[in-house]
């Protein structure tokens, strides 16, 4: 597709579950980022990768949470033993230069 | 204190009317600016860039820094109902590797 791409849209689950999260970025973009929107709030800014260099990883908000980035291309966003707090709206982003261009997001909710 | 300041509203005006969206930041190491618009259940999408003090128009939409102030503001002429939306603006350091979100403003445009 032309766009990002997300999914699930949308995931329940039961606390102390595993999720993962997947985004496809917009072909040939090298820069894929992770957001995380919880009600309310703004954009929380949780992980980038650029081309093959290491991610920043400075804004994940605890070691449950991980992703990784497989041939430059999908990303996966993984967060372990979920808890309430982490439902939110996770979003993917990627981009070329400074414009970033989002998937419409996956709607995590945590019982 | 946040690095990005934007009154989340809610903001409501009658179709036609002119609209101001403001934000504040306190990195003077900010150089590029965007707003981005975001409808219910989408993720957002580039509105307006620039990386200069002054103004950029684009139809309806005029977008004004002032590095001085450390001040951006977005002005939408004859507002339309399907302006309604949730308007973020955005700040990126020149070196940096993420965007820097504001909260949202939330705009109802009532016909």
């Amino acid at each position: 597709g032309a766009g990002v791409s997300q999914s699930p849209s949308n995931k329940v689950t039961e606390k102390g579950k595993d999720v993962e999260l997947r985004c496809d970025p917009i072909s040939g973009h090298t820069a894929l980022y992770w957001y995380r929107q919880s009600l309310g709030q703004g954009l929380e800014f949780l992980i980038y990768f650029q081309g093959n260099s290491a991610p920043d990883k400075s804004g994940l908000p605890s070691d449950r949470f991980s992703a990784e980035r497989t041939g430059g291309s999908v990303s996966t966003l993984t967060i372990q033993r979920t808890q309430q707090e982490d439902s939110a709206v996770y979003l993917c982003a990627s981009s070329l230069s400074e414009k970033l261009f989002f998937g419409s997001g996956t709607q995590l909710s945590v019982l | 204190q946040k690095e990005v300041e934007q009154d989340p509203g809610p903001l409501s005006v009658p179709e036609g009317a002119i609209v101001s969206l403001n934000c504040t930041y306190s990195n003077s190491a900010f150089q590029y600016f965007m707003w981005y618009r975001q409808y219910s259940r989408k993720g957002p999408e580039l509105l307006m860039y620039t990386y200069s003090s002054g103004n950029k128009e684009d139809g309806r939409f005029t977008a004004q820094v002032d590095k001085s102030s450390k001040y951006i503001s977005l002005f939408i002429r004859d507002s339309q109902p399907s302006d309604s939306a949730t308007y973020l603006c955005a700040i990126l350091e020149t070196s940096g590797s993420r965007l820097t979100f504001g909260e949202g403003t939330q705009l109802t445009v009532n016909p």
